[in-house]
């Protein structure tokens, strides 16, 4: 059973500029989510997909945007990057339907720095 | 408006003591609370959890008490191993409903062999 991954583990952009994250799920787990954890703060919910169709999200504006495919992968895009977007991001899977699906499988996380 | 607060930012306990990680919750809706354990350069690992039907639930070395009533948790780790060494997360949300999990900020441990 594969555990949950993410990349790139590190990366720099300037303000203004798009990224791309990419997370891979725990094998069978229908449902990811996806947190911010910057410096000094726990984690805090930015949305989650379950099969491909977002099923909640958290208080962050639309330039967050997310992606889910059928074999367990998923992309959190953040587009007109901001200073305060620097942060780890990290992707969670879980077996549960819902946002209250209990135990997370999280990735290390991408930590994202803005310049 | 922090609904899951962890007060202490670190703790130091000697190799072989008790640690007592707390955490306190605004939110009375909150009906199951979990704890997770992140090594740097890691994603948060699943620790422990509790469900507000109980007051107590125990892993091993690893207890989690509840107190509904002052809305308080805490995570006893007995003994402390130099391994424990990481940054302790409380989450909550209600058991029912459409609400993610709600994390506090942490506190980071340090056990001292």
């Amino acid at each position: 059973e594969t555990g949950v991954t993410q990349s790139p583990t590190h990366l720099i952009k300037t303000r203004g500029q798009q990224v791309t994250l990419r997370c891979s799920s725990q094998s069978g787990h229908n449902t990811v989510s996806w947190y911010q954890q910057a410096l000094g703060q726990g984690p805090q919910f930015i949305f989650q997909y379950y099969r491909e169709e977002e099923n909640g999200r958290g208080n962050f504006p639309p330039r967050f945007s997310g992606l889910q495919f059928p074999n367990y992968s998923s992309e959190l895009n953040v587009n007109a990057l901001e200073l305060d977007d620097s942060a780890l991001y990290l992707c969670a899977s879980s077996l549960g339907v819902g946002l209250n699906t209990g135990e997370l499988f999280f990735g290390e996380g991408s930590r994202l720095t803005v310049l | 408006d922090q609904q899951v607060k962890q007060n202490s930012p670190s703790l130091s306990v000697q190799e072989g003591r008790i640690s007592i990680l707390n955490c306190d919750y605004t939110n009375s809706m909150f009906d199951y609370f979990l704890w997770y354990k992140k090594y740097p350069a890691e994603g948060p690992t699943f620790l422990i959890s509790i469900s507000s039907i109980k007051d107590k639930n125990e892993d091993g070395r690893f207890t989690v008490f509840l107190n509904k009533s002052a809305k308080h948790l805490s995570l006893h780790i007995v003994p402390s191993q130099p391994g424990d060494s990481a940054v302790y997360f409380c989450a909550a949300s209600p058991h029912s409903g459409n609400t993610p999990l709600v994390f506090g900020k942490g506190t980071r441990l340090s056990v001292i062999a």
